[in-house]
Parts: C-alpha cells; structure tokens; sequence
C-alpha cells in the first residue's frame, strides 16, 4: 500500500500540553502536507513542507521533515480543547504532481 | 473566492439503488478535482481525480464511476450500490501543478447502503 502510516492512532491530552504526532511514508516525495479533520468535516489545509525543506513553522504548528527516513512530524504547542480534531499527512509524489496520498490520521483529544 | 459545494449531506440508499454525488467548484478554472472515501475512523482512500473535462484517473477498480461534464462539476455515480459503499465520500479541488498547491475539500456525504 502506498498509504503513509501515522502515529500514534489516538492521543489524549491535557490543554496547555504539547502534541507530537508522526507519519512515515514509502515512496520519494514532492511535498507533505498535514490537515485536520473535524468529526464529520471535510479536511482544512494546515501546513506544506517540500522536500527540500527539513522545519516549517506556522502559528503553534511545527512541522519538520526526513526524507532519509522517509518520516514527519507535527507538533501543536500548548494545546487548546479546540485542537481536538483529527490529524492526517498527505504526501505528494515526485512522480505523479496530481495526487495525493493520505495517511491513516491521528486522534488528537485535548482536554480541558 | 473559491468555494466548493458538496451535496447532500446524508444519503440513505437501499442495496441495489443507483447513486449520484455533485460536486462544484466556484471561483477557479481548470482545477484538479478528486472523489475520497472515508471508512469510519478510518484515512481517506483516493477513489478518482481528473485534470481536465472528460479527463478521469481511476485509483481503485470498484463499483463507482466518476464523470466530469463540465470544468468545474465532477460526479460520482453507482448504477447499484453494494453494502461495502457505505461510507464518506469527500470531494476536493486543486490549482495545477498540484506540487505547489493544497487541496480544498468540500464538507463531504455520508451515504448509508442498507
């Protein structure tokens, strides 16, 4: 299966507390992008790092890259309840620039 | 600004019935357009994409179609459902080259086979 793989498969926090999530992927990349889902939503874009890139940030997110190791991660900084959602990788092929392939997702529950 | 309609909502449909899902797009031109479905719980399973009118890339051999009449319309249809339909049925768009772009989804149908 071309499907990346994340984990863990579920995470309960406490607010204020970091998550850290990660995705492993098996083919060679364009991009990564991570998006969230709200239960029963569709997904919202969060973050694209290319391949050449090793670190992105933006607002509480942190996203960082190895290609070596074909793997990512996202880390959310001080949680809030609102970050309860779920957390998917999509990889985008060097090889085929028109689709992408979405990992299985992470649960993230933060509680208040 | 771009907008992308998905409908219905819910479906209920018994085994056997035909199906037609709607999706467009407002607010771009040539767009990539897609056709995920979602087990519960589960990742987003890539049904269909196109590039262009006409134009359809199948992912996974099934029991769904999908069409693109027009730019910015893309359907996915059943001539008769099986069980193993059920599921969320999520659409999305992209600007080309996908390589430099995100994808928008749309806020998905759940369909019940029964």
């Amino acid at each position: 299966s071309q499907q990346g793989e994340e984990d863990p498969q579920a995470l309960s926090i406490q607010e204020g507390e970091n998550a850290t999530m990660n995705c492993s992927y098996k083919t060679s990349i364009n991009n990564l992008q991570w998006y969230r889902q709200n239960s029963g939503r569709g997904l919202v874009h969060l973050i694209l790092i290319r391949s050449n890139e090793r670190e992105k940030h933006s607002g509480r997110l942190r996203v960082t890259l190895d290609t070596s190791k074909k793997s990512s991660s996202l880390l959310i900084t001080a949680s809030r309840a609102a970050d309860t959602a779920s957390y998917f990788c999509a990889t985008g092929f060097r090889y085929n620039t028109d689709k992408l392939i979405f990992g299985t997702g992470t649960r993230l529950q933060v509680f208040p | 600004s771009q907008t992308i309609h998905q409908w219905p909502a819910t479906l209920v449909q018994p085994v056997g019935s035909p199906l037609s899902l709607e999706c467009t797009v407002e607010g771009t031109s040539n767009p990539n357009l897609y056709w995920y479905r979602q087990a519960a719980g589960r990742g987003l399973q890539l049904l269909f994409y196109s590039v262009g009118i006409g134009q359809i890339s199948s992912e996974v051999p099934q029991n769904l179609s999908a069409s693109r009449p027009q730019d910015r319309q893309f359907i996915l249809s059943s001539k008769k459902l099986l069980l193993s339909d059920s599921g969320f049925y999520l659409c999305a768009w992209s600007r080309t080259p996908l390589a430099k772009n995100i994808q928008y989804f749309g806020a998905g149908t759940r369909l019940s086979v029964l």
